[in-house]
């Protein structure tokens, strides 16, 4: 059964950092692009940042391009996002996701995490 | 930035009732469309891409116009759907779709 447990969430005031981790189980994480994707609370998805099979090449939303980095450890079976300089409207739940893609990335999301709530408040 | 927008956003619907949503894009996106289903507080959950069927859920398009038609409403679809196209990035969803109770 494919898993995916995302963990970092927590209360951070703005300008601050956090980094969350998802770690995987039920595939090999290897052979998949990965994603993180956010929700802000009640508000609908937005998709944040992708990432290839061994880490090389990495896509942002404009949003977050030059603050968030997305990286992974294969040999942990674990996905990361680093986020830097927060900001209020970066309030909301992360989810990791797989891209199904073979290859290449496919672009939508086969499996999801159940999330980590960030809150970025003074 | 692709652009996806859903009509309606919000329907309320009776069990066994056929219940369809509409997502439109503002530019051709090779119908690389798919669907999700959310409940409240979970995650969301992959259903169908563009033109595929699963269960009571199927897809098509016409041209920029897809689809989500769901055939007999059972208690467990009510939920929020989404959109998303998967053609080119930034990945973008619909602004949701709420599934109620009548």
């Amino acid at each position: 059964e494919v898993q995916l447990v995302e963990s970092g969430g927590g209360l951070v005031q703005p300008g601050g950092s956090v980094t969350l981790s998802c770690v995987t189980s039920g595939f090999t994480l290897s052979n998949y692009w990965m994603n993180w994707v956010r929700q802000a609370p009640g508000k609908g998805l937005e998709w944040v940042a992708n990432i290839n099979q061994n880490g090389g090449a990495t896509y942002y939303v404009g949003s977050v391009k030059g603050r968030f980095t997305i990286s992974r450890d294969n040999t942990k079976n674990t996905l990361y996002l680093q986020m830097n300089s927060l900001r209020v409207e970066d309030t909301a739940v992360y989810y990791c996701a797989r891209d199904p893609g073979d290859d290449s990335a496919w672009y939508y999301f086969d499996h999801w995490g159940r999330g980590t709530l960030v809150t970025v408040s003074s | 930035d692709i652009q996806l927008t859903q009509s309606p956003s919000f329907v309320s619907a009776s069990v066994g009732d056929r219940v369809t949503i509409t997502c439109r894009a503002n530019h051709d996106i090779n119908k690389w469309l798919v669907w999700y289903q959310q409940k409240p507080g979970k995650a969301p959950k992959f259903l169908i891409t563009g033109t595929s069927s699963f269960q009571r859920f199927s897809g098509s398009v016409s041209g920029t116009d897809f689809t989500l038609t769901i055939s007999s409403l059972q208690p467990e679809d009510f939920a929020t759907y989404y959109c998303q196209q998967a053609n080119v990035l930034p990945a973008t969803f619909g602004q949701g779709t709420r599934l109620e109770i009548k």
